[in-house]
């Protein structure tokens, strides 16, 4: 069975870094993309990147490049976000999502159950 | 970045219902296009790819046609697990873009 499943939530301050993880079971992890999205009730779902883990190769949504970091570990199949400095507008829920594609279908077909992520002074 | 819209952002149904939603992309998007359900504190479920195609394990209740920049979910027989948030998706273009969402309530 298929699982991605995330590190649990976190309270952190203004300026203080951050990782989150996502472990995945079930497949064969350096052959899917896994990508982050985030969620607020201001701005909804926003894709914010993706990672092959094969090779590391990561793409970046243009309005968050430069803002964090995504990793993989193939050692233990595990997924990272990670932030060197985080700001209050950070808070948010943050899912990982394996992506799928083929000829004329890309899909985000398992998520992470979240991991809600809160800044403040 | 592309854009999505959805209408209408909410709607009131009861069970038994047929339930359509719409979502508009600009620009064109061909039928790359995804829908998703999510429920309160759980993580978005896929239900359709490719603007048509039902993911393994949705009932057939849910369908979804369009093609181009404009595309409709209609849930036909609506059960009470299906009162829901439900998203489209872009996947035509990176970044893969989300529509605001539309409550059935």
């Amino acid at each position: 069975e298929v699982q991605l499943v995330q590190s649990g939530a976190e309270v952190k301050k203004p300026g203080e870094s951050l990782k989150i993880s996502c472990e995945t079971f079930g497949y064969s992890f350096t052959k899917y993309w896994i990508a982050w999205v985030r969620q607020t009730p201001e701005k909804g779902l926003e894709w914010m990147g993706i990672i092959w883990p094969g090779n590391s190769e990561t793409k970046y949504s243009p309005s968050l490049e430069g803002q964090v970091t995504i990793s993989a570990d193939k050692s233990t199949n595990t997924a990272y976000l990670q932030w060197s400095s985080l700001k209050a507008s950070d808070s948010a829920m943050y899912y990982c999502t394996r992506h799928e594609d083929g000829l004329g279908w890309s899909i985000f077909d398992y998520w992470g159950q979240g991991t809600l992520v809160s800044v403040s002074s | 970045d592309k854009q999505m819209t959805q209408s209408p952002s909410s709607l009131s149904a009861s069970v038994g219902d047929k339930v359509t939603i719409t979502c508009r992309a600009s620009p064109y998007t061909d039928v790359h296009l995804c829908w998703y359900q999510q429920k309160p504190g759980k993580a978005p479920r896929l239900l359709i790819y490719r603007a048509s195609t039902l993911q393994t394990g949705v009932p057939s209740r849910f369908s979804g046609s369009g093609s181009g920049t404009d595309f409709t979910l209609t849930i036909s027989g609506l059960q009470p697990e299906d009162f829901a948030t439900y998203y489209c998706q872009q996947t035509f273009v990176t970044p893969p873009t989300f529509g605001p969402g539309t409550k059935v309530e």
